[in-house]
């Protein structure tokens, strides 16, 4: 059926903060996990991933932190810019599976 | 490199009609993959490929046909356009299906 109306979550930041944006995976079976930043009126593009033989993964600017038990992962992003505004994904990828992708969170960044 | 090229960026069909929308990548990708993505949802993966002449159904596959004559391309085809189908379609490639994803710009389709 249609799915009229549905409003991603929304995190709004002040320009300098950290913010955290959470994902619930839902296959314990993933091996692979990556996070995705998309702009408006563009297609996703890649901002780190990590493999579920690690808990924690850092790039400039960004920490992945991934908590097998609860099966949570999470995109911490420091000293949030304007330029980060946008809609991030996170996917898993089950072994021997397809990626799957979450729902996504706008980030809204104020000045 | 180009990456990956989606055309057109923007289409409005009417109630079956039918179309072609065309992914290109230029980077020897083997693995190619269509999704849709609708309002606050993720994306969902309707056709994929895993080399040329080698297609398979994703999540959502009814209504759509895809083939993969060659590396380079992957097309999508609409074979009786229908409301539901409005989207933004994105196309993306990797070298192996696993890692390293990368996609299109994205076709938004209306139909009315």
């Amino acid at each position: 059926g249609e799915n009229v109306g549905l409003h991603l979550p929304t995190l709004s930041v002040q320009e300098g903060d950290n913010s955290i944006i959470n994902c619930a995976y839902s296959n314990s079976a993933s091996d692979y996990f990556i996070w995705y930043k998309q702009e408006s009126g563009k297609g996703p593009q890649f901002i780190i991933d990590i493999r579920s033989n690690m808990d924690k993964r850092q790039g400039q600017r960004v920490t992945v932190l991934l908590n097998k038990t609860v099966k949570h992962l999470s995109l911490q992003i420091a000293a949030t810019q304007p330029g980060d505004s946008a809609v991030y994904f996170c996917a898993e990828k089950p072994q021997g599976g397809k990626l799957i992708f979450g729902q996504g969170t706008e980030l809204s960044v104020k000045p | 490199n180009a990456g990956v090229t989606q055309t057109p960026k923007f289409q409005v069909l009417k109630t079956g009609q039918s179309m072609t929308l065309q992914c290109a990548q230029d980077m020897n990708h083997e693995y190619m993959s269509w999704y849709r993505q609708d309002p606050g949802m993720g994306l969902r993966l309707i056709h994929y490929s895993v080399g040329a002449g080698i297609t398979d159904q994703g999540e959502v596959p009814n209504g759509y046909n895809v083939s993969r004559s060659t590396t380079e391309d992957f097309p999508l085809r609409l074979l009786s356009a229908a409301p539901s189908q409005t989207s933004v379609y994105f196309c993306a490639s990797s070298y192996s299906g696993v890692y390293g994803y990368t996609f299109g710009s994205g076709t938004r389709l209306t139909v009315v």
